[in-house]
């Protein structure tokens, strides 16, 4: 099974942008599909959008369309996530985690170990 | 958009039987998942497509799911299972992963 490292915890100043990278490992990258969750302090997980590496098609969730970026680099098995004009409220941990299942049951196995983001003025 | 309810938090002594309950309009017809936080750890899959459990996860873990309601069952509870339980569905009309707002089991 893959496993997946995150990169580490970012501080940024609000209306700036952050990079977060998911690097897999353990089996052939392009097998995969890379989503990003995100829990804010107290809150309920919440889910970013994902990408399909072999096809390069993404899929945003409604509320992060235009801000949240994601991409894959084959060549180093590893998956980003870019969220601009941060704002206090996207203070929280954010997960890469691996999307699988089929036709409508989708779940996520197994997931990366967190970067915290904290956007502080 | 879709909602999933769980209660706040649960509690039970060890070797009693928890139940999570995860609530939704016509949830029954939905495949739902579960996951397991422990304290400063990430997520992970203990239940996926209603009562299925990944390679690992004890068999005190089940899930069954029909109508309105989808339940996450731990049986012979051990201290060792006090965390956040989370469940999670695909809701096909937005074509969005949704989560429930997670339950915290309390081990007495």
């Amino acid at each position: 099974q893959v496993q997946l490292v995150q990169s580490g915890a970012e501080v940024k100043k609000p209306g700036s942008s952050v990079r977060v990278s998911c690097k897999a490992s353990g089996d052939t990258f392009n097998n995969y599909t890379f989503n990003w969750v995100r829990q804010a302090p107290a809150q309920r997980l919440e889910w970013l959008g994902g990408i399909i590496p072999i096809f390069g098609t993404a899929n945003y969730a409604q509320q992060f369309q235009g801000r949240v970026t994601f991409t894959a680099d084959e060549s180093t098995s590893t998956a980003y996530m870019e969220l601009r004009s941060l704002r206090s409220e996207d203070t929280a941990m954010y997960y890469c985690a691996s999307l699988t299942g089929l036709v409508t049951a989708f779940w996520f196995d197994p997931w990366g170990q967190g970067t915290l983001v904290t956007v502080s003025s | 958009s879709y909602v999933l309810t769980q209660p706040p938090s649960v509690s039970v002594a060890p070797g009693q039987t928890a139940r999570i309950t995860c609530g939704g309009s016509n949830i029954g017809s939905k495949s739902v998942h579960w996951y397991q936080q422990k304290p400063g750890q990430a997520p992970v899959l203990v239940v996926y497509d209603d009562s299925d459990r990944p390679s690992g996860i004890p068999e005190r873990f089940s899930g069954s799911n029909s109508g309105n309601t989808a339940t996450l069952t731990i049986s012979r509870v051990e201290a060792g299972d006090e965390a956040d339980y989370h469940c999670q569905v695909w809701d096909t009309t937005s074509d969005h992963v949704v989560f429930g707002g997670g339950t915290k089991l309390t081990v007495l």
